[in-house]
């Protein structure tokens, strides 16, 4: 167990649906990032909040949005979804700056099916 | 261009042997980061041992220990006395710059540890 979890595992659903994805980060870990892992795109970056706000966004749809709240769990919303929106979504979190190298630690990630 | 690049899809290893995942880089900055994750069959992302630019030994962790040739822009990882359990998806990663802590993710190598 990573420590940074992430609910659904699993979810089903069918275009043009909305869906939330949850994460935890791991106990005093501040930064969140989300990622997305598709067969044909890779690993690829999508947004990071630090502490609440969003520090840096990266290849996020413009239907995808994502919030961090105040106890530092973070939400992931995908909306009007799409096949091509079928993933396995990850979130990671990293210690506060100065704490090392900024390993992110990974959950398990959720996987979607969009039919 | 392509920021980390591995290629090597797929490769199959006896068990025992040694291995070299193979991983170069490009990037105009001097403080950056380079990572290696393993996300096996059940999906979970593992991180398995970091370098820094700075850092003027090879970083090692166990089994595993990552060739850094700066000059080259390579980063490989090096498992020792590879075991079936070592199956998996491996990735390089790279954050580059000071403050930046987002990872940018290759497209991996699918290793296979045959008995």
């Amino acid at each position: 167990d990573s420590g940074v979890t992430q609910t659904p595992k699993h979810l089903i659903t069918a275009t043009g649906q909305r869906v939330t994805l949850r994460c935890s980060p791991r106990s005093g870990d501040l930064s969140v990032y989300w990622y997305q892992q598709s067969l044909d795109q890779g690993l690829q970056f999508l947004i990071q909040y630090y502490n609440g706000e969003e520090r840096a966004k990266g290849n996020i749809l413009e239907r995808f949005s994502a919030q961090q709240f105040p106890d530092l769990h973070s939400e992931l919303n995908l909306s009007s979804l799409e096949l091509g929106d079928s993933a396995l979504y990850f979130c990671a979190s990293s210690a506060p700056r100065g704490a090392g190298a900024n390993v992110l630690t990974f959950g398990a990630g959720s996987r979607l099916t969009v039919l | 261009a392509q920021k980390i690049t591995q290629t090597q899809p797929g490769m199959f290893v006896q068990e025992k042997e040694a291995v070299t995942l193979d991983c170069t880089y490009d990037t105009s900055d001097q403080s950056y980061g380079l990572f290696w994750y393993k996300q096996p069959s059940s999906g979970e992302m593992i991180f398995l041992i970091y370098q820094g630019s700075y850092d003027e030994q090879n970083a090692t962790e166990g089994r595993y220990s990552l060739n850094f040739q700066k000059a080259r822009k390579s980063a490989n990882l090096v498992i020792s006395a590879s075991q079936l359990g070592d199956s998996a998806m491996y990735f390089c990663a790279m954050r580059e710059g000071f403050g930046n802590e987002k990872l940018t993710f290759g497209t991996g190598t699918r290793l296979t540890i045959i008995p």
